[in-house]
């Protein structure tokens, strides 16, 4: 069967660093996508991955290794609007993303 | 308006009563889906359409039926559903055909079956 793997919750300071998990098992493998979405708001697009390596976007990078099946998102400089949940999905051999569960990230003053 | 528009963005309904959510998207884009949310869950792709025609349907209860007039628009008919039917309903689009291009989603329809 197909799965993602992602911590159900997190906590952090503002101004810290936090590295959000996420592995998969999934039937075949185009890339490995990164959403906010905070609450009540639509999920809104942060990072794809489709090569191993580290992707670097301003104060969030996104690192894949196809190898070991697995992604970390990584979050500098946290600010309180950092505040949400963080949804890791693969796009199998059909194009179709497959969701994790989402982490939910709390940021402390 | 741009990007992903839903309607309405609450709804409130009996099970017996039969209503229907509105999705339309500003993009250009020529693919269209059904999410449904519930909380702590994987959000569940309910149906997919590209180029106006679906091409994915993950045995979703009959009492959900699409449907997709055109490119920009798409609708999710409801008929007598149960409460574990109560979730947040996403619409997203892309740039189908076959390349892992991003999906931008709408803000959702908060179903309360009750």
């Amino acid at each position: 069967g197909q799965n993602i793997d992602q911590p159900t919750e997190m906590t952090a300071t503002e101004g810290a660093i936090v590295q959000i998990n996420c592995t998969y098992q999934t039937s075949g493998f185009n890339g490995l996508f990164w959403y906010q979405q905070h609450a009540g708001e639509a999920p809104t697009f942060l990072s794809y991955n489709v090569l191993d390596g580290l992707e670097e976007k301003g104060r969030f990078s996104s690192f894949l290794s196809r190898s070991k099946g697995y992604s970390y998102l990584l979050l500098k400089e946290l600010q309180m609007k950092d505040s949400a949940s963080y949804l890791c999905a693969v796009m199998d051999s059909n194009y179709q993303l497959i969701w994790g569960a989402g982490t939910k990230l709390i940021i402390k003053p | 308006e741009t990007g992903v528009t839903q309607t309405p963005r609450h709804l409130v309904m009996g099970m017996t009563n039969k209503k229907s959510l509105k999705c339309e998207q500003h993009l250009g884009h020529n693919a269209m889906y059904w999410y449904k949310q519930s909380a702590k869950k994987p959000l569940e792709l309910m149906f997919v359409y590209s180029l106006e025609e679906r091409v994915e349907n993950n045995s979703v209860p009959s009492r959900f039926s699409p449907e997709c007039p055109n490119s920009s628009h798409l609708f999710l008919h409801l008929h007598t559903l149960q409460p574990e039917d109560s979730a947040l309903y996403l619409c997203a689009s892309s740039q189908g055909g076959g390349e892992p291009n991003e999906q931008f989603f709408g803000p959702g329809t908060r179903l309360t079956v009750l």
